[in-house]
């Protein structure tokens, strides 16, 4: 069974701060994608790492897939409520995504 | 992309009862999937489900608690047969359109009593 573990699991910071959610597995995925899931609704795609050691930037976010392709960090840069939300990291297999245990975001204004 | 609507948003239905769940996608698409999420927690794959043929399901769920149509490319349902409160939890339909993105529809909350 492919384990995916997140952490913090939650996170509670004041708007303006840094900060960094990390995504861990002993599997190794053909790509590794990040989600934010907002009350009420499914998760939306935020990014999708393929190459073992790319880094990826989508404004403020920072997205890191490991060189062994089986970890991944999300750094997020002078947070703002809007950030506020469920981030799930995914590694994908067999056309089948296993979600990780998803970290609960809350940003403080 | 694809827009996907599920159909009920919400239920309240009592033990040993059946509930089916419609998924609804604008556009054709190559795989459909259903999941089970509690509130606030991860997303659980419960099947693919596979248009024309039986539904490919995940360890822990068999089809005669969990039976899926796909009828064709844009629609699919899941059905939650016999409820228990243990079912309760939100139940999330996604697709892909040949990519490794996944698009969800806003997920259907279930509450057994």
């Amino acid at each position: 069974t492919q384990l995916l573990e997140q952490s913090p699991q939650f996170l509670s910071i004041q708007e303006g701060e840094n900060l960094t959610v990390y995504c861990n597995s002993s599997s190794v995925f053909s790509s590794l994608q990040w989600y934010r899931q907002e009350p009420g609704e499914g998760p939306v795609l935020l990014v999708t790492v393929v190459t073992g050691g790319e880094v990826k930037k989508l404004k403020r976010l920072t997205f890191q897939f490991g060189d062994a392709r089986k970890d991944s960090s999300l750094h997020i840069t002078a947070a703002q409520p809007g950030d506020t939300g469920l981030y799930l990291c995914a590694g994908a297999s067999n056309e089948k995504l296993t979600f990780g245990t998803g970290t609960r975001l809350t940003i403080i204004p | 992309s694809a827009v996907i609507s599920q159909k009920p948003s919400r239920d309240i239905c009592q033990r040993g009862t059946s509930l089916t769940i419609q998924c609804q996608v604008d556009s054709q698409v190559t795989m459909m999937f259903w999941y089970r999420q509690q509130p606030g927690q991860s997303l659980t794959l419960i099947a693919t489900a596979n248009q024309g043929s039986e539904a490919t399901y995940e360890s822990g769920f068999v089809i005669d608690k969990f039976p899926i149509s796909r009828p064709n490319l844009t629609f699919s349902t899941l059905t939650v047969s016999n409820m228990s409160p243990e079912d309760s939890s939100i139940y999330l339909c996604s697709a892909t359109t040949g990519g490794w993105e996944q698009f969800f529809g806003p997920g259907t909350r279930l509450t057994v009593l």
